[in-house]
């Protein structure tokens, strides 16, 4: 059985520019998360993803934006790119939304920004 | 303000001793799960606890979910170079909150 993959594993970019991130979660699991980790702030959400429509969202700034699509594909864009965007952008997919359900996590995708 | 508290941050010990990671919060989870990283990987999820007071087991490691569902704890019993990484406690509240992690470093 497949895992999360997220693609590219490694990105470098220039302030000011944009970026899209994408994930593929485990066949048949609907649910998607994505979140920043930095060595300063740890892991911090940023939206989740359910039957195409964006159920929750944490505290981060409208240049982050994300979408899904029918088959659960998901994708993450930052646009006008700061040096604080730098970190490890972590996709997860559950089976649902709701209590009990383990994420199961994609290695990441590693942003630099220069 | 960190709704999920972690302690230690950081510990480093030798192999064949005991621990207990811990994570304490003000508020009330619907769940807690606990992952542990490795460098250049995405968490891998141990346990998932959901029952106030609830103990789970998986070989070595020891979970406990607090009676009022706001704080729990992992413990390593004979500790191994291999459960070395970062430990992440998260909550269940509508979304996943995780806790800033515990650097566990086992030395042989």
């Amino acid at each position: 059985k497949a895992g999360v993959t997220q693609t590219p594993r490694y990105l470098i970019k220039t302030r000011g520019q944009q970026v899209t991130l994408s994930c593929s979660p485990i066949s048949g699991h609907r649910s998607v998360s994505w979140y920043q980790q930095t060595p300063g702030q740890g892991l911090q959400f940023l939206f989740e993803y359910f039957s195409e429509t964006q159920r929750n969202k944490g505290n981060f700034p409208g240049r982050f934006s994300g979408r899904q699509f029918s088959n659960s594909r998901s994708e993450m864009n930052v646009s006008t790119l700061e040096l604080g965007d730098s970190a490890l952008y972590l996709c997860a997919s559950s089976q649902a939304m709701g209590q009990g359900y383990g994420y199961t996590f994609g290695s990441g995708t590693r942003l630099t920004v220069v | 303000t960190q709704l999920l508290e972690q302690s230690p941050q950081f510990l480093s010990i030798q192999e064949g001793e005991n621990l207990t990671v811990y994570c304490n919060s003000s508020s009330v989870f619907s769940s807690l799960q606990w992952y542990r990283q490795e460098p250049g990987e995405g968490p891998v999820l141990l346990v998932t606890v959901v029952t106030g007071g609830e103990v789970k087991k998986l070989k070595r490691l020891t979970f406990q979910f607090g009676d009022a569902r706001k704080d729990s704890s992992l413990h390593i019993t004979a500790a191994q170079p291999g459960d070395t990484g970062l430990y992440l406690c998260a909550g269940a509240r509508g979304k996943l909150i995780f806790g800033q992690g515990t650097e566990l470093s086992v030395k042989p």
